[in-house]
């Protein structure tokens, strides 16, 4: 199965300030179709996950700008350029490249 | 608006069964593969089965593999999940998953 290792597991972020979580793949994740599946969710407390980025950067509808996605192969980064109070919650990254789909451990993100 | 309501949680004994439910709305069910992912109390995320769009091609995590059958109804735009031989560590809130929208969660507890 393709682990996903996220880090940090735990972020602390001043409202306002950026914040980055990185998400590394034990195997590629560039499909036979020349996709890279790479997701990332989030969760926030008492609530589901809701997908924010597929493909490693397109963001999904009604997703903030200040959430952005990027790298490729089995390095991958979520960006979020000006924490807001809503962005707390748990972060996990997910690929769709390999069966079993898998998850990041998520990153915690709490503001300071 | 795409909706996913996801039933049929419960609290069952070990070794029982539960099957359960999800309801779609709001896009074009039969267009889509969909999923269950579960999250065990305290913890990340598991992607259980899934299910192509036809239901020709069926998915599993190795855990429940020959306990788990995911079905879907296409005229009914609904999503199942038939778990048997239920295990402690079953125990999770199982979410039905389609590309763009997840469930709210149902809760099964495995327990004596």
């Amino acid at each position: 199965d393709v682990v996903m290792t996220q880090s940090p597991l735990s972020l602390a972020v001043t409202l306002g300030q950026p914040a980055s979580i990185s998400c590394r793949s034990t195997q590629s994740l560039v499909y036979s179709d020349g996709n890279t599946y790479l997701n990332w969710f989030q969760q926030r407390p008492g609530q589901s996950p809701r997908r924010l980025i597929y493909k490693v950067s397109n963001r999904d509808s009604g997703v903030p700008d200040r959430f952005s996605g990027s790298g490729s192969g089995t390095d991958f980064t979520l960006k979020i350029s000006r924490v807001e109070a809503e962005d707390v919650g748990v972060y996990y990254c997910m690929q769709t490249t390999h069966w079993p789909w898998t998850f990041g451990q998520g990153t915690k993100v709490e503001v300071k | 608006e795409v909706q996913v309501v996801d039933s049929g949680g419960g609290l069952v004994q070990p070794g029982g069964s539960l099957r359960l439910s999800c309801a779609a709305s709001g896009f074009t069910f039969s267009n889509h593969w969909m999923g269950w992912v579960r999250q065990a109390p305290g913890k990340g995320l598991e992607w259980v089965a899934n299910i192509k769009r036809d239901g020709s091609e069926k998915f599993y995590v190795d855990s429940v593999k020959g306990r788990f059958t995911i079905s879907r109804d296409n005229a009914e735009n609904s999503l199942y999940l038939q778990m048997n031989s239920l295990r402690a560590e079953d125990t999770a809130v199982y979410y039905c998953v389609s590309p763009s929208a997840w469930g709210q969660g149902t809760l099964v507890t495995v327990s004596s």
